[in-house]
């Protein structure tokens, strides 16, 4: 079993709908979340964190996470041409070592 | 710039061939990490250390060896080569562990051609 498992898609969606990323984990004392888009030919850039159950938004972005579920997702609202990319999950588990899924490609058709 | 910084960008090389990647990071963070990101995007965890553990990924072959001459610096030393070593590394690190509010900071990647 892999530690973190994403839809992998390729998802598209038009621009201006909600695009819903989806991640499960397996390391069921895993503390720590991450939503990390890497566009093509770059290093991932952390865009969201989450710790605690529930939902976490900042600007167009909205992280939830449910611990008993062992899973994250991560909605993207008003969904943007510049927001296509590769989007990948992570999760630092017990033992302080972070586990990415194999990420989800998103294009915004404009 | 506080960054991770890692050299070469690009490295292309034969088989058989011994290469070094070098990685810093002036972020003040205790753990450093090498990750190996082939053609399909997967991230893998290559290696994880700060100055009192280092932690190998039991499928990582043992040509590769993590090298850190400092808490700032880990280096990632690669031996004979092989085709299937074709991938992009990405040095990165984060704060010490037990800190929730700890993300991993990239290096820039180094693409790695063995031919």
């Amino acid at each position: 079993q892999k530690e973190v498992e994403q839809n992998s898609g390729p998802l598209s969606v038009p621009e201006g709908a909600i695009a819903s990323l989806n991640c499960t984990y397996s390391d069921r004392g895993s503390q720590s979340f991450f939503w990390y888009r890497q566009y093509s030919g770059k290093s991932p850039e952390l865009i969201m964190s989450i710790y605690s159950n529930g939902d976490k938004e900042d600007g167009r972005f909205t992280a939830q996470l449910n611990k008993a579920s062992q899973y994250v997702s991560l909605l993207i609202r008003d969904s943007q041409p510049s927001d296509s990319a590769t989007y990948l999950c992570a999760v630092r588990n017990t033992g302080n070592q972070f586990y990415f899924g194999t990420g989800t490609s998103l294009t915004v058709i404009p | 710039d506080t960054a991770v910084s890692q050299t070469p960008k690009y490295l292309v090389t034969q088989m058989g061939n011994d290469k070094s990647i070098k990685c810093e990071q002036n972020l003040g963070h205790d753990t450093m990490y090498w990750y190996k990101q082939d053609s399909k995007k997967f991230l893998k965890i290559m290696f994880s250390y700060n100055n009192k553990e280092l932690i190998i990924n039991e499928t990582v072959p043992n040509r590769f060896s993590p090298k850190s001459p400092d808490k700032a610096h880990l280096n990632l030393h690669i031996n004979s080569l092989e085709l299937g070593d074709s991938a992009v590394y990405f040095c990165a690190s984060s704060q010490i562990p037990g800190q929730n509010n700890s993300p991993l900071h990239f290096g820039n990647g180094t693409r790695l051609t063995v031919t």
